[in-house]
């Protein structure tokens, strides 16, 4: 069965940093791409980065330079290293097995990020 | 990454058909035929509905459809049910190997 669970997630300072962790079991992470998606208290999804089986990485400009997203194949676990935190990534995050194709369909159940002072 | 551009809101009595538009570019929707919808309830994780344009993942309702023409691909439901009411979004592969959400619609059974 497949399952995503994330970790990580909490209250932090402006300026703080975090890792999120998306633990993966049912299937091999470094086979597919996996994306963070984020969801801000009462707005819609807003995708936030993406690696795809190769290794490459891309970003949402709003999170570019502040934010990195890998992988550990020995763990099968995708990571979101987020840096210098801001109010405006108060959000659930949450990590999803592709998200347009055949393999998608598989997210995890969120974890809450909370930016405040 | 402009996101993608969907109504607010979209209501039909139980048994009606409603559709719902998400439009991008060329860069986005236009280009790829990599764009899916997802349904999401208050408090859940949001559900695969249909990917790749028109491919409706096993479980989900014949009642679910997509397509796409140009730039705006489009979410019928048919025989709208009680139990659709929610929120539906979009998503798109890009030319810059990024993915784009629309903003959501909130469909209301009247």
């Amino acid at each position: 069965e497949v399952q995503l669970v994330e970790s990580g997630g909490g209250l932090i300072q402006p300026g703080g940093s975090l890792r999120l962790s998306c633990a993966a079991s049912g299937f091999t992470v470094s086979s597919y791409y996996m994306s963070w998606v984020r969801q801000a208290p009462g707005k819609g999804l807003e995708w936030v980065s993406i690696i795809y089986s190769g290794g490459s990485t891309y970003y949402a400009d709003s999170v570019k330079g502040r934010f990195t997203m890998s992988r550990d194949n020995s763990k099968n676990t995708v990571y979101l290293q987020m840096n210098n935190l801001r109010a405006e990534d108060t959000a659930v995050y949450y990590c999803a097995r592709a998200l347009y194709s055949s393999d998608a369909g598989f997210w995890g159940q969120g974890t809450l990020v909370t930016v405040s002072s | 990454q402009s996101a993608l551009t969907q109504p607010a809101s979209v209501s039909g009595s139980p048994g009606q058909s409603i559709t719902i538009s998400c439009t991008g570019t060329s860069s986005d929707v236009g280009g790829y035929d990599y764009v899916s919808w997802y349904l999401q309830h208050p408090g859940k994780a949001p559900k695969l509905m249909i990917y790749e344009v028109s491919n409706r993942p096993s479980g989900v309702s014949n009642r679910f459809s997509g397509s796409k023409s140009g730039n705006t691909a489009s979410l019928t439901i048919s025989g709208l049910q009680a139990e659709d009411e929610a929120d539906y979004y979009c998503n798109s592969h890009t030319s810059g190997s990024t993915v784009v959400f629309g903003g959501g619609t909130k469909v209301t059974v009247l």
